[in-house]
């Protein structure tokens, strides 16, 4: 079966400190990729997502970078962290199948408080 | 333009009572659905999808869904409400173009009491 994994849960970072969040997916090959972040008490901001490695496409301008180094790896990053970074971030994944209604699946979330 | 609409931000319901969590999308071509629930501080899990067939759709921990294409709804329902099931829940959209961008309605928050 699939399962994602993404880390660290929870980190405390002052301003202006560079990021790094890692997920991995095993279980499947060529998923597609997701960040989402959730402010506290608001809906999901799709981030960015991939459709296979070295391939990213940003939904909103921001702070933040992501990479795909590998099939099932996805890292979100920043070099300066802004205090409005702050949020719940969710690692995600789909399958790449056409008519799959493309079924997300999240990963546990990591909890970024910038100080 | 898609968009996915949860009218109720909160909703508390007694331990053992019925539940429904509505749900409306604006979607112009044929939807995928889903509901998902979030308990705090986690990630979301998925309840239930709709792609075709029956419109009537059982998913896990006792919930359903009924999809009703003439009211673009996709309303969520449980008999009896456990104190367990207090959580977000969150409506989602896609199509079948396998297209990336699911739209996620803003959630409602379910409150249990005694």
């Amino acid at each position: 079966s699939q399962t994602i994994h993404q880390w660290p849960a929870t980190l405390v970072q002052p301003v202006g400190s560079p990021l790094s969040l890692e997920c991995t997916v095993e279980g499947t090959s060529n998923p597609n990729l997701y960040w989402y972040r959730q402010a506290a008490g608001r809906g999901l901001q799709l981030l960015f997502y991939s459709v296979g490695i070295g391939q990213i496409s940003s939904e909103v301008p921001q702070n933040l970078s992501a990479s795909r180094p590998q099939d099932r790896q996805f890292i979100l990053s920043s070099k300066k962290l802004l205090l409005s970074d702050s949020g719940f971030y969710l690692c995600a994944w789909s399958v790449r199948e056409r008519f799959s209604g493309n079924t997300i699946y999240f990963g546990e979330g990591s909890w970024l408080t910038v100080v | 333009a898609q968009s996915v609409t949860q009218p109720d931000i909160h909703i508390t319901v007694s331990e053992g009572a019925s539940l429904e969590l509505r749900c409306n999308y604006s979607y112009g071509a044929t939807p995928y659905l889903f509901w998902y629930v979030q308990s705090p501080g986690q990630g979301l899990q998925l309840l239930l999808k709709y792609f075709s067939g029956d419109t009537l759709v059982q998913g896990i921990k006792g919930f359903e869904a009924e999809f009703k294409r003439s009211q673009s709804s996709f309303n969520l329902r449980k008999p009896s409400v456990h104190w367990s099931d207090a959580a977000e829940y969150f409506c989602a959209v896609n199509g079948n173009t396998g297209g990336f961008k699911t739209i996620f309605g803003a959630g409602t928050r379910l409150f249990v009491k005694a």
